[in-house]
């Protein structure tokens, strides 16, 4: 079964972007990649997820390396409100979450 | 429009008892999932049910049953709670598996002594 790999932690100011990247080597044809986040105390919520093409939604960007062996979540202008934990999955039936990538956002 | 419901959202048990925690969706969805996140971990897969009548062992389904009592309800029993199993469990559904977005309740905090 496909595995992510994420950084643990990234730190960004307030209104700039801010690129997080996630490794799936091993990943295979039919797998979507999904990104999820986590605020503290509160259950994870949805980001956007992918196939093949680049996905853009009201909260972020998706784009996906031409191999599919990696791809990077893109939140445009971050805010103190996306202070949170990221997590990339594949599969997420089969597969539990990873650690993710903690974003931290200065004001 | 409620969503994931979870309850209860807190439970304290002794150890050797049994409790059932209850999820239902109403958003129609075929799949539903059982996660336990452990304190600064990442959420681990329990059980799923793909569709209703089906249920089908995640990551780490000793300890645990599940029960997918009809296509809005999943539950997770605890027949003999033991301190190992004090964590936040969260019940999450999707309209299928793999290519749609898992929705999330908030959660259980289950506390085992």
């Amino acid at each position: 079964d496909a595995k992510t790999t994420q950084p643990n932690s990234m730190e960004s100011n307030e209104e700039e972007p801010v690129h997080l990247p996630c490794n799936h080597s091993t990943i295979s044809g039919t797998d979507y990649i999904h990104w999820y986040r986590q605020l503290p105390s509160q259950g994870p919520e949805y980001v956007i997820h992918g196939l093949t093409s680049n996905v853009n939604n009201r909260m972020a960007s998706l784009a996906i390396a031409e191999d599919r062996k990696s791809s990077t979540l893109i939140l445009h202008r971050a805010t103190l409100r996306d202070a949170a934990v990221y997590y990339c999955i594949l599969s997420f039936y089969k597969l539990s979450f990873g650690a993710g990538t903690t974003v931290t956002v200065r004001a | 429009n409620a969503g994931v419901t979870q309850t209860p959202k807190f439970q304290v048990l002794k150890t050797g008892q049994s409790m059932t925690l209850q999820c239902a969706q109403d958003m129609n969805h075929n799949s539903m999932y059982w996660y336990r996140q452990d304190p600064g971990m990442g959420l681990r897969l329990i059980y799923y049910s793909a569709s209703e009548g089906t249920t089908d062992k995640g990551e780490v389904p000793n300890g645990y049953n599940v029960s997918r009592l009809n296509k809005r309800e999943f539950s997770l029993r605890l027949e003999s709670a033991a301190p190992s199993q004090t964590s936040v469990y969260f019940c999450a559904s999707s309209e299928t598996v793999n290519n749609s977005p898992l929705h999330f309740g908030n959660g259980t905090r289950l506390t085992v002594t």
